[in-house]
């Protein structure tokens, strides 16, 4: 099946600093790529998503593009703030379709004012 | 629209007691996947049900079971507990059709402690 790998943390910036969490993957064919965020003592929520090669998922300033030729699907974001920390998950499909998930072990990011 | 419910949040159970957690998914959605969450394994895959079958199956022993009802609710069964059970317990739902359109949502999870 597929599988993933992400950095793992913890990773500490400091508020307004450039965040970039790497993870890479190795798959059949060219599935959905997906970041989750689990907030202290909460479920997972979807972050963004891309569903094919060259897309650029985005949301909440955040942002993670689709490389195939590297694949890789590393997670962006300009300038964090205090509220964006929380654990990321880098996921993909373990097989075809989209269920289920395979995920990443998480990488846990503490943003400090 | 209503997000996915799982209930109860926490629950405290001994070795060699038996377990049942649910889970009601999103309004209109016909799969539900469950999830063990450790700090250890980190998120492990169990099972999926589509229309009340279960479709996939990930690696864990037959102590963990599960069943989905005609309304797409869930539960999921976990017997004869051990302690290397406790863990956060996420469920997802999904449309479960096919295609990029087919994305988990998640519940907030059960937090299961086995003494």
């Amino acid at each position: 099946g597929n599988s993933v790998t992400q950095m793992e943390g913890p990773v500490t910036l400091s508020e307004e600093a450039f965040l970039t969490i790497n993870c890479t993957y190795t798959a059949t064919g060219y599935p959905s790529l997906f970041w989750y965020v689990q907030y202290p003592g909460e479920g997972l929520q979807l972050l963004l998503k891309a569903t094919k090669a060259d897309d650029k998922g985005s949301n909440k300033g955040f942002e993670a593009t689709y490389r195939k030729e590297t694949t890789s699907f590393h997670l962006e974001k300009g300038s964090v703030q205090v509220s964006d920390s929380a654990v990321y998950f880098c996921a993909l499909p373990a097989y075809s379709g989209n269920t289920p998930l395979v995920f990443g072990k998480g990488t846990r990011l503490s943003v400090i004012a | 629209k209503a997000g996915v419910t799982q209930t109860p949040r926490y629950l405290i159970k001994t070795r060699g007691q038996q377990v049942t957690l649910s889970c009601s998914p999103i309004s209109g959605h016909r799969s539900v996947s469950w999830y063990q969450q450790t700090p250890g394994q980190g998120l492990q895959f169990l099972f999926e049900y589509f229309s009340e079958t279960q479709r996939n199956k990930g690696n864990f022993p037959g102590r963990f079971s599960g069943r989905q009802f005609s309304n797409s609710r869930s539960e999921m069964n976990v017997s004869t507990l051990e302690l290397g059970d406790s863990a956060l317990y996420l469920c997802a739902s999904s449309s479960g059709t096919s295609g990029a359109k087919n994305i988990q949502y998640f519940g907030a999870g059960t937090r299961l402690s086995v003494l």
